[in-house]
């Protein structure tokens, strides 16, 4: 079975200070990893993903994660935070499977502080 | 492209009444699927269905219902609504081939029971 953890259920940062929220997973298959942002009252919007290929993915509004096999994580970092960030942020993985059903964290709230 | 929308919005049932939440997509994706999001819980699998005509039980199903007659339409039916079932639902889809790696979420009924 897989699984995703996500350490802090809360993170506060001031606004320009480094984001960091933390993922780790397990899986006893290659995984495909994704990190979801949710604002207040909306859907879930895809950042970034990871299936296969370069471990260090790019995604949208500044934001990139790295896939360490190693010590099964998948981050999210943004160099400086701002107030437009605050949101939920959602990490999920996906077997290679013929399944797609996504396996979700519990998340973590960002909050950037001025 | 409207992607994925999901009708109503709020919804207010008392224990014991029935209801459909209905979502659609028209980007002809094969796979659709209901998440039901608790607070820190994040997103669990309700049901899943890899075309029109079949379905399959997620992770937690107990006291809903769905069927996919077209592939535009995936409903999500609550027969005998229970306090439990207060939550915030999602419908997502993904183009069809196990490989394609994006699901596409709508922006979600709250339901509350009564």
């Amino acid at each position: 079975a897989q699984s995703v953890t996500q350490l802090g259920s809360h993170v506060s940062v001031s606004e320009g200070a480094l984001v960091l929220l933390r993922c780790n997973y397990s899986s006893s298959v290659p995984p495909y990893l994704f990190w979801y942002v949710q604002y207040p009252n909306q859907g879930l919007q895809l950042l970034l993903k990871y299936t296969t290929g370069a471990t260090l993915v790019k995604g949208i509004n500044g934001f990139e994660a790295e896939f360490k096999k190693s010590e099964t994580s998948f981050h999210l970092t943004k160099p400086s935070a701002h107030m437009s960030d605050a949101a939920e942020y959602f990490c999920a993985v996906r077997m290679d499977t013929g399944r797609r059903a996504l396996t979700f964290g519990s998340g973590t709230r960002l909050q950037v502080q001025p | 492209n409207a992607g994925v929308t999901q009708t109503p919005k709020f919804q207010v049932l008392k224990t014991g009444q029935s209801m459909t939440l209905q979502c659609a997509q028209d980007m002809n994706h094969e796979y659709m699927s209901w998440y039901r999001q608790d607070p820190g819980m994040g997103l669990r699998l309700i049901h899943y269905s890899v075309g029109a005509g079949i379905t399959d039980q997620g992770e937690v199903p107990n006291g809903y219902n769905v069927s996919r007659s077209t592939t535009e339409d995936f409903p999500l039916r609550l027969l005998s609504a229970a306090p439990s079932q207060t939550s915030v639902y999602f419908c997502a889809s993904q183009a069809g081939g196990y490989r394609t790696d994006t699901q596409y979420f709508g922006p979600g009924t709250r339901l509350t029971v009564l």
